[in-house]
Parts: structure tokens; C-alpha cells; sequence
């Protein structure tokens, strides 16, 4: 049982240039979402679902995108890296509304 | 919207000493929870309180749920070195699924 897995833990990018970030859960949560946390700062919320085919905007969804196609699996797409999308994701997985939810290690993304 | 401040924003403290943060909502709650992430790593998820009043405890951590679940804290007692980190409160809203995060308070303790 491995939890949340992120892939990749680290990664530079030039600006302009986009990229995928991997999530897969094995607990067959039906809750998934992407955070962001920049230095010194709390968790804010990029995208959830809360099931297969199932996406919803958060706080900072700009310059994001997300897709559902399985429960085990949700990818964040950046479109076109920019500067100001230098931060730590963290995907986040949760059997429902009533429990905790079960955070991956972490994508350290630079943006250059 | 939904305003919920979470305060102090940072607390050192020797060892030994307790620590409390807050969570302090401007309407009322559903459900909060509690996380604690330590330096370099990710949260990691410590309880959740639902009812009215509900208090909880883990070891040396007493967590608390206001009576009008407007507001909730975190008490840590006779704080120890493994206890530094940043601990969060979460909230669900009206749309299911979507958590919110406190700032957190970041708490260090001095050995």
C-alpha cells in the first residue's frame, strides 16, 4: 500500500514550457486535490475532484489543469510555466468528506 | 465568504512549556481538521472534530471544538523537540470535496 505517490519530486523549468505532474493514489479515495505552498506560507487549493470525471476550480486554478479519468489517477497540467508557479505541490487523497485526507511527499517545481 | 484566521502565526517556546493555536472562523463549521507538517515534509493528517464541544485527545495534544463550531484549537502539553512543525487547521465548505487551510502556526521549541 503505497498512498499517494508524486512524480516527479523535483523539476526545472524554463518559462513558456509546460509539463505534467503525476498523482496516483491506491486507496481507492474518491477525493483528490492539488495545493500549492510557497515559502513560508500555507496550503492554498488548486483543483479537486471528487470522483472519476468529476473536476472543480479552486482558489488558484489560473495557469492549471486537471483531468479524472480514473480514481487512482490525477494529473496537473501547467500549460505555460511562468515564474510565479515556483512551489511545492502537493497531491492529496481522501476516502470521503468525513475523513482526513492523505498527503504525497511533494513536487518541488523552479520555474527559471 | 468563509473567513477563518488561525493564530499566532508563529510561537517559540522552550521545552517543557505547553502551545496552543487557534482557529478562529467567522461562520460556522462543519467539520474541521487538524494537520501537522514537519520541516521539509508534507502534512500529515492528526484528527478531525464534528460535533458541537468536542474534545479530543492524542497523548499530549488536546484538541477542542467551540460550542457554536465557530472556532477550535490545538493545545500541545510539556512541548517536546519532535513536536516542531507547522500545524494546520482545515475546513471543508459547501462544496464537497474542497478543503481549505489555515496559514498555519509554526511552532519551534528549544531544547
Amino acid at each position: 500500500n503505497a498512498g499517494v505517490t508524486q512524480t516527479p519530486k523535483f523539476q526545472v523549468l524554463k518559462t513558456g514550457q509546460s509539463m505534467t505532474l503525476q498523482c496516483a493514489q491506491d486507496m481507492n479515495h474518491e477525493y483528490m486535490s492539488w495545493y500549492r505552498q510557497d515559502p513560508g506560507m500555507g496550503l492554498r487549493l488548486i483543483h479537486y475532484s471528487v470522483g472519476a470525471g468529476i473536476t472543480d476550480q479552486g482558489e488558484v486554478p489560473n495557469g492549471y489543469n486537471v483531468s479524472r479519468s480514473t480514481t487512482e489517477d490525477f494529473p496537473l497540467r501547467l500549460l505555460s510555466a511562468a515564474p510565479s508557479q515556483t512551489s511545492v505541490y502537493f497531491c492529496a487523497s481522501s476516502l470521503r468528506e468525513d475523513y482526513g485526507y492523505t498527503f504525497g511527499s511533494g513536487t518541488r517545481l523552479t520555474v527559471v | 465568504g468563509q473567513q477563518v484566521m488561525q493564530i499566532p502565526q508563529y510561537q517559540h517556546v522552550q521545552e517543557g512549556e505547553d502551545f496552543t493555536t487557534y482557529c478562529n472562523s467567522s461562520t460556522t463549521l462543519s467539520n474541521i481538521q487538524w494537520y501537522k507538517q514537519r520541516p521539509g515534509g508534507h502534512p500529515v493528517f492528526l484528527i478531525q472534530l464534528v460535533k458541537s464541544g468536542e474534545v479530543k485527545k492524542q497523548k499530549r495534544l488536546t484538541f477542542q471544538f467551540g460550542e457554536a463550531k465557530k472556532n477550535s484549537s490545538l493545545h500541545i502539553t510539556a512541548t517536546q523537540t519532535t513536536d516542531v512543525g507547522t500545524y494546520f487547521c482545515a475546513w471543508g465548505g459547501t462544496n464537497a470535496g474542497k478543503s481549505t487551510f489555515g496559514d498555519g502556526t509554526t511552532l519551534t521549541v528549544k531544547p
